[in-house]
């Protein structure tokens, strides 16, 4: 049962554009979601979260959005450099659990 | 500061054998959690240590476990090990239990044949 879903295994953008990079989840009990970074043969790197008393938290070129009625968020990256090319996770978790259940991740490109 | 370290980065074994994977947190991290990715199911967590006590577990098989020792270093093992085991371990580190922000190590790459 997959209660953190990335449904877009790769999007691919022009250098300069904005990437949006989509999470769905399932479980309403969430309510603390984070963005990871992943490049090859490094472990993800943490890259900005939400709590769920939020709708938007920035940070520089990021910007997390998430909209608590329809169990989305997603990650706004403007604009695109090509060294934000990697995988991108969503991740979530509730209460005291501070367990984290992560999406599958979507491999982002930014072509120069 | 140093980041966090797991040896080996890479491991072959074949089915049957048991496997023991080690982690060291960044200095003055105390909690260690690990996490099984694979292509197919992404990342898993698999359980969560801080003082020496697991504080949290995943929907694993007994053959899964882990420790963690007064230095805050880690170790998971995999006992009678199957196919479906192969995949890249990871472990990620924080300064306190109660944080979501955790930094991730390269990982163990461990196949089984």
């Amino acid at each position: 049962d997959q209660q953190v879903k990335q449904n877009s295994p790769s999007l691919s953008v022009q250098e300069g554009r904005i990437s949006i990079l989509n999470c769905d989840y399932t479980n309403s009990m969430f309510d603390y979601f984070l963005w990871y970074k992943k490049y090859p043969a490094e472990g993800p790197t943490f890259l900005i979260s939400i709590s769920s008393i939020k709708d938007k938290n920035e940070d520089g070129r990021f910007t997390v959005f998430l909209n608590k009625s329809a169990k989305h968020l997603s990650l706004h990256i403007v604009p695109s450099q090509p060294g934000d090319s990697a995988v991108y996770f969503c991740a979530a978790s509730r209460g005291s659990n501070y367990k984290l259940t992560f999406g599958k991740g979507t491999l982002l490109t930014v072509n120069p | 500061k140093a980041g966090v370290t797991q040896t080996p980065r890479y491991l072959i074994k074949t089915r049957g054998q048991q496997v023991t994977l080690s982690c060291s947190p960044i200095s003055g991290h105390r909690s260690v959690s690990w996490y099984q990715q694979t292509p197919g199911q992404g990342l898993q967590f698999l359980f969560e240590y801080f003082s020496e006590t697991q504080r949290n577990k995943g929907n694993f098989p007994g053959r899964f476990s882990g420790r963690q020792f007064s230095n805050s270093r880690s170790e998971m093992n995999v006992s009678t090990l199957e196919l479906g085991d192969s995949a890249l371990y990871l472990c990620a580190t924080s300064m306190t239990a109660n944080s979501y922000e955790q930094y991730f190590g390269p990982g163990t790459r461990l196949t089984v044949t």
